[in-house]
């Protein structure tokens, strides 16, 4: 089982490019979130894709958005790339348990973006 | 809404002291609690999790009970090692399609 894969590993764009993070979930996962984790704190919630629709979202503005795949497997992107927007970026995934929710999160390692 | 509240850091320890990190939480209904590590240059890892009142999570040498009476998850380890240096997150997970609700972070370093 590769778990949960990301790519790239780094990434550098100038202010006002567009960015296009990539995300593979665990085998067997459905569910996949994103985060936002800036130097020193701690990763903060963008939005969780199921069943290819956006079900949850963080407090994150409209440049970010997301796509999920017939695969399970996730974009999210990024536009007007702002120097705060540099960060690491965290892919999670899991599964639906019944009709309560879903289980425990597995994270990747993450996309390291700096924007210059 | 959902907040986790933990300890600031940095935490400097010799090896083999005993080790705390407090965890204290604010959620609606009953959520699950999580310890996650993350060693410098990496993701998150899962150290351990309880789901309902008075669980205790246990995983290499790490302890944590779930108080709902406190509101607290408080991480423990009898005896550090030096490769126990990292950050240490506590999380949350609410009931439902719900994100996952992280603590700031407590940098451990243990030393020789």
């Amino acid at each position: 089982d590769a778990g949960v894969t990301q790519s790239p590993t780094h990434l550098i764009k100038t202010r006002g490019q567009q960015v296009t993070l990539r995300c593979s979930p665990k085998s067997g996962h459905d569910t996949v979130s994103w985060y936002q984790q800036a130097l020193g704190q701690g990763p903060q919630f963008i939005f969780q894709y199921y069943e290819e629709e956006e079900r949850q979202r963080g407090n994150f503005p409209d440049r970010f958005s997301g796509h999920q795949f017939p695969n399970y497997s996730s974009e999210l992107n990024v536009n007007a790339l702002l120097l705060g927007d540099s960060a690491l970026y965290l892919c999670a995934s899991s599964a639906v348990t019944g009709t309560s929710g879903t289980d425990e999160q597995f994270f990747g390692p993450g996309t390291r973006l700096t924007v210059l | 809404g959902d907040s986790v509240t933990q300890m600031e850091g940095p935490v400097t320890l010799s090896e083999e002291a005993f080790l705390t990190i407090n965890c204290t939480y604010t959620a609606t209904g009953y959520p699950s609690l999580f310890w996650y590590v993350q060693y410098p240059g990496e993701g998150l890892q899962l150290l351990l999790k309880a789901t309902k009142a008075d669980d205790k999570g246990s995983n290499k040498g790490f302890e944590a009970t779930y108080r709902k009476e406190t509101t607290s998850f408080h991480l423990e380890k009898g005896s550090v090692q030096v490769s126990d240096s990292a950050v240490y997150f506590c999380a949350l997970l609410s009931g439902g399609y719900q994100k996952v609700t992280f603590g700031t972070g407590t940098k451990l370093q243990v030393i020789p």
